[in-house]
């Protein structure tokens, strides 16, 4: 199986920070890679797709980008209504895995 | 709209089974594959399984063999995920989501199953 290496585990921002949240892969899966928000209680929330595509109705704060088999998103000015926890996916081969997840809170 | 509704907690034995639901509706339920997805201990997530109801095909995640059963009743819309030989691992969060490969993402979540194994 593909193993996908998340980091950090948790991290403390303030308002207006720019954070970002990386996954490596432990193979080549190209871009196959979907970054998920998940608050507590709730189902996960797609955010991004194909490792740069910005989900339906996800701000533009919101980007995702991939430098070799590394793919981070990034928040470019935190709000409060992005605290919650992360995950990555890679589904460029079975079974998908995912990230261990990152924890995002407020400084 | 579209809408994946899963039916409630349960509360089983080890050694038992369980089987949830996930009815679909606001699209046409043979065209997607609906996958499940455990969350343990809050956080981690596991890809389980999958299944094509036009066809019944299913995937499995080599984890998860033997341990889930996937189903599907095309005349209600609804999919369905058996658990047998339940331990405390088996203890946590189900989900069901649906795969648009138009978008090219998992786009709709059931609001998930807890799944608590005590005796």
């Amino acid at each position: 199986d593909i193993q996908m290496t998340q980091s950090p585990s948790s991290m403390s921002a303030s308002l207006g920070d720019r954070v970002t949240i990386t996954c490596q892969a432990s193979q080549d899966i190209g871009n196959n890679l979907i970054w998920f928000q998940q608050k507590p209680g709730k189902s996960p929330r797609p955010m991004i797709y194909y490792a740069t595509n910005l989900a339906n109705g996800v701000p533009s704060r919101f980007s995702g980008s991939r430098s070799g088999s590394d793919y981070s998103l990034t928040i470019s000015s935190l709000e409060s209504e992005d605290m919650a926890d992360y995950h990555c996916l890679q589904y460029k081969q079975y079974p998908p895995t995912f990230g261990a997840g990152t924890k995002l809170e407020l400084k | 709209q579209v809408k994946l509704l899963q039916s409630g907690a349960a509360l089983v034995k080890p050694g038992a089974s369980v089987k949830m639901s996930c009815k679909a509706s606001g699209y046409t339920f043979t065209d997607y594959w609906v996958s499940w997805v455990k969350q343990s201990h809050g956080k981690s997530l596991e890809w389980i399984g999958e299944i094509y109801p036009n066809s019944g095909a299913t995937n499995f995640n080599e984890k998860f063999k033997g341990k889930a059963t996937l189903t599907v009743d095309k005349s209600t819309s609804t999919a369905y995920m058996e658990l047998s030989r339940l331990t405390s691992e088996d203890s946590a969060i189900y989900y069901c989501t649906r795969w648009s490969w138009e978008l090219g993402y998992f786009d709709y979540w059931g609001q998930g199953v807890m799944v608590t194994v005590s005796s």
